[in-house]
């Protein structure tokens, strides 16, 4: 099979504060990994893709400078929220693909509360 | 913003009926998959398509890539309450990065 695991699953944090949320291949190596926001009832909305050792492609509208995606192995990438505000409380969901033109298998998502 | 049209938003069906939903978009895909979403979870992959044409079964479950590229359909027989969620249609653009991108969802609520 295909496992991503993500990791926490769920979060509270504090405004201002900075959340790292992990998400990992565990029996594949993901050339190509994809990061989510999810809000509620809404499908899944792209923010970035990311390379293992590239730069992170994000989507219009998608501030780098408060998600910093590194993906340093090809096994793990990672989604950092900084300065967190309430308003990026939300529902992030990453998914890893071996190479091009293969099936994308997704995490079990981190349920994030900045209060 | 969204590239995928996915429809029915919603569907209200009884058991043991079947179901059908799709996506159509304007730009060409390479790759059409099919996921299930439970609430609170990852979407899960149902069925992946990779050739203009093909027609996949997964149990119960079978799904088309259009021969023009620019479309997917879904279909459920039988229909049991475990089929309850939302299923998504999401594609690798042609152009670009390879973007997974997705489609708006079909809500399926099943009365026993």
């Amino acid at each position: 099979g295909a496992v991503v695991s993500q990791h926490p699953s769920r979060v509270i944090c504090k405004s201002g504060t900075s959340v790292k949320i992990e998400c990992r291949s565990l029996d594949f190596q993901a050339t190509t990994m994809f990061w989510y926001r999810q809000f509620p009832k809404q499908s899944l909305m792209l923010m970035a893709t990311s390379n293992e050792g590239s730069k992170a492609t994000y989507e219009q509208g998608v501030e780098k400078d408060k998600f910093l995606i590194n993906h340093a192995s090809l096994t793990l990438s990672t989604l950092t929220v900084t300065s967190a505000h309430p308003e990026d409380s939300s529902f992030y969901i990453c998914s890893a693909r071996r190479q091009l033109n293969t099936e994308a298998f997704f995490g079990q998502g981190t349920r994030l509360t900045v209060v | 913003g969204q590239q995928l049209n996915q429809s029915p938003q919603s569907m209200f069906i009884q058991e043991g009926e079947d179901v059908s939903m799709n996506c159509t978009s304007s730009s060409i895909f390479n790759t059409w998959l099919w996921y299930k979403q439970d609430p609170g979870e990852g979407p899960v992959l149902l069925i992946a398509l990779y050739k203009a044409g093909e027609l996949t079964s997964n149990g119960r479950l079978t799904a088309q890539f259009g021969i023009t590229r620019k479309d997917s359909f879904l279909n459920i027989s039988a229909s049991i309450p475990s089929d309850v969620g939302i299923y998504f249609c999401a594609g690798f653009l042609i152009q670009g990065a390879q973007k997974l991108v997705f489609g708006q969802g079909t809500r399926l609520t099943i009365n026993p």
